[in-house]
């Protein structure tokens, strides 16, 4: 069964405006959690990560927010740009060895 | 630094064919890693090397094997493919020095088709 649920497939938002992806997930040994970025014919690039001992973490136009005891954890994408039009991957992981990844989310990002 | 490279970027093989794939990190890390991707799965890990000379199963190992070469390579083996193993492939690399999670650095992929 699937470690991290991503929600949601794909999301369509107009520039200018919030894009918002949700993860859960299950086992609460999990102490990295990752966003990774992945745009078309390229591998997936490290875009912003948290450990569980904050619930927020922000760098530029992105933002995690964690929430531990509900075991979820989000990514904000302020101010969309065309440019940010990709695929977005949550991943949890407790060891070097077992990193989970969530099925991905389609973003699109309207002019 | 080219980072971490993969060969070849694709490639068509018939059922029961084998083949290797190729895949060198330039940035002298400790663990490399084989995930496939699949649409609607994510990337799920088939196998890992936590450092040179050690190879371990991840969570999809069946109808693959591996071989760590050297600190810089490490190669994916399909012996007798199968149309299931259709997928695009990715190596990925980290430090491996921390206990938890690290940043893995993924290659550009190998998209195979199995006909």
């Amino acid at each position: 069964q699937q470690q991290v649920k991503q929600s949601p497939q794909s999301l369509i938002v107009q520039k200018g405006g919030i894009s918002i992806i949700n993860c859960a997930y299950e086992n609460t040994a999990f102490d990295y959690f990752p966003w990774y970025q992945q745009f078309p014919g390229k591998g997936p690039a490290l875009l912003i990560a948290i450990r569980p001992d904050v619930s927020e973490k922000k760098e530029g136009r992105f933002t995690i927010s964690f929430n531990k005891s509900a075991k979820q954890f989000s990514l904000h994408i302020m101010d969309s740009q065309p440019g940010d039009s990709a695929t977005y991957f949550c991943a949890a992981s407790r060891s070097q060895n077992d990193m989970r990844f969530g099925a991905g989310t389609r973003l699109t990002v309207k002019p | 630094n080219a980072g971490v490279t993969q060969t070849p970027k694709f490639q068509v093989l018939k059922t029961g064919q084998s083949m290797t794939l190729q895949c060198a990190q330039d940035m002298n890390h400790n663990s490399m890693y084989w995930y496939r991707q699949d649409p609607g799965m994510g990337l799920r890990l088939i196998y890992y090397s936590a450092s040179e000379g050690t190879t371990d199963k991840g969570e999809v190992p069946n109808g693959y094997n591996v071989s760590r070469l050297n600190k810089r390579e490490f190669s994916l083996r399909l012996e007798s493919a199968a149309p299931s193993q259709t997928s695009v492939y990715f190596c990925a690399s980290t430090w491996g020095v921390s206990r938890g999670g690290e940043t893995q650095y993924f290659g550009p992929g190998t998209r195979l088709l199995v006909l």
